[in-house]
């Protein structure tokens, strides 16, 4: 069975430029998350999707951050304009059922010069 | 929000010892996870718990979920050096609704 699947691998950009991040989840999953994890601390939920609907988006920096997955499936997550607090690794997971069994993405590494 | 304390921070330990690293909340968590984190790559799970007082193994980790729902430890027996990476415990405060919640991570490091 395909784990969940991140790109790209790493990024490179200058503060208030744009990036964006994709994320396919694994097959049959209908939820999906997306991470941010800075250097040296456990991840941090950004948003939660059940389907192609958002379930908790409350730690979402929503005047940068957004995300969207529109046909329940794949989902990006996009930062306008990015922020040299945004050097992060970006996690997406994905779970079939039940509290807690979420399987990570190896993640996509941000920095921001 | 809910936080969730790990420790020891990090841990160096000789190559067949046994180790243990708990997590601890002053909030009551639904679930209890326990996952490890290589260079690069993201978290994998490792044992999951869903009732307090729940003692699980997965070869020679075990964990345990805490009478309190409030903490719960990871062993890990004979280490190996390929038991070194980060640990984590994540934990579920809504039941039903998936959310964890991240301790800041135990960093094993194993002396050959």
């Amino acid at each position: 069975e395909a784990g969940v699947a991140q790109s790209p691998r790493y990024k490179i950009i200058e503060k208030r430029q744009s990036v964006a991040f994709w994320c396919n989840p694994i097959s049959g999953h209908a939820t999906l998350y997306w991470y941010q994890q800075i250097l040296g601390q456990g991840p941090k939920l950004l948003i939660q999707f059940q389907n192609n609907g958002v379930v908790d988006d409350s730690q979402l920096p929503k005047d940068r951050f957004s995300a969207e997955r529109l046909k329940g499936v794949d989902s990006t997550l996009k930062i306008q304009p990015a922020k040299l607090e945004d050097s992060a690794v970006y996690l997406c997971a994905s779970s079939l059922e039940g509290p807690g069994k979420q399987y990570f993405g190896p993640g996509t590494r941000l920095t921001v010069t | 929000g809910q936080q969730l304390n790990q420790s020891p921070q990090s841990m160096f330990i000789q190559e067949g010892e046994d180790v243990s690293m708990n997590c601890t909340s002053s909030s009551i968590f639904n679930t209890w996870l326990w996952y490890k984190q290589d260079p690069g790559e993201g978290p994998v799970l490792l044992i999951a718990l869903y009732k307090a007082g729940e003692l699980t193994s997965n070869g020679r980790l075990t964990a345990q979920f805490g009478i309190t729902r409030k903490d719960s430890f990871l062993n890990i027996s004979a280490s190996i050096p390929s038991d070194v990476g980060i640990y984590f415990c994540a934990g579920d405060p809504l039941g039903a609704g998936n959310m964890l919640t991240f301790g800041g991570g135990t960093r094993l490091m194993v002396k050959p």
